[in-house]
């Protein structure tokens, strides 16, 4: 069965970094788009990231661009997204999530992981 | 401010029927038929139990269905049970731009 598994989160400071690391089993991983979502706490979701299958595209919200950067490694079947200049306002649990589609990375996603809490506090 | 415009809230008794919608536009809910609707348990990740406007993944109960007509997708749960107390979100592709669309979230009160 399809198994996504986040690790990386914490407490930084504002204008720190961080690198989240998300595992995935139980399907062809290199076949599949990878999305990032975040909820900070008492919201909603939000989209964050995305990476193609073979890591060729990858598009951010604009609330992160120049910050965040995804990445992955389908020899290990593992998507990263490295966070810089973290804000306050980037306080919230992230999760990954896989695409649906083979080959395609713009669609609503059908397995999330259990996500990890990233906190930004002075 | 959503992309997806969902209620807040909704409620309803054990045994009775509910309904939350999802606006959306023509380049989105409107123009394709990529919806999906997750069900997000108190400190939980999100879970689909929706997808493609009106597919239901195996195991999901047969209680929730879900359509769209123009650009307002919606989600009814029959035979409402107090393990339906939960977070609903819609999702949606979107031809603007590379990302995923979301609703903001309504919170589903079994009284």
């Amino acid at each position: 069965q399809v198994q996504l598994v986040e690790s990386g989160g914490g407490v930084v400071q504002p204008g720190g970094s961080l690198r989240l690391s998300c595992a995935a089993s139980g399907f062809t991983f290199s076949n599949h788009g990878m999305h990032w979502v975040r909820q900070a706490p008492g919201k909603g979701l939000e989209w964050v990231a995305v990476i193609w299958h073979d890591g060729s595209d990858k598009y951010y919200v604009d609330s992160v661009k120049g910050r965040f950067t995804i990445s992955r490694d389908n020899s290990k079947n593992t998507v990263y997204l490295q966070m810089d200049s973290l804000r306050v306002e980037d306080t919230a649990v992230y999760y990954c999530a896989k695409d649906p589609r083979i080959k395609a990375a713009r669609f609503p996603p059908d397995y999330w992981g259990p996500g990890t809490l990233v906190t930004v506090s002075p | 401010q959503s992309a997806l415009t969902q209620p807040a809230s909704v409620s309803g008794s054990p045994g009775q029927s509910i309904t939350i919608s999802c606006t959306g536009s023509n380049s989105d809910i409107g123009g394709y038929r990529y919806v999906s609707w997750y069900q997000q348990l108190p400190g939980k990740a999100p879970k689909v139990i929706i997808y493609e406007v009106t597919h239901r993944p195996s195991g999901v109960s047969d209680r929730f269905s879900a359509s769209k007509s123009g650009n307002t997708a919606s989600l009814t749960i029959s035979g409402l049970q107090t393990e339906d107390e939960a977070d609903y979100y819609c999702s949606s592709y979107t031809s603007l731009n590379i990302s995923v669309l979301f609703g903001g979230g309504t919170k589903l009160t079994v009284l």
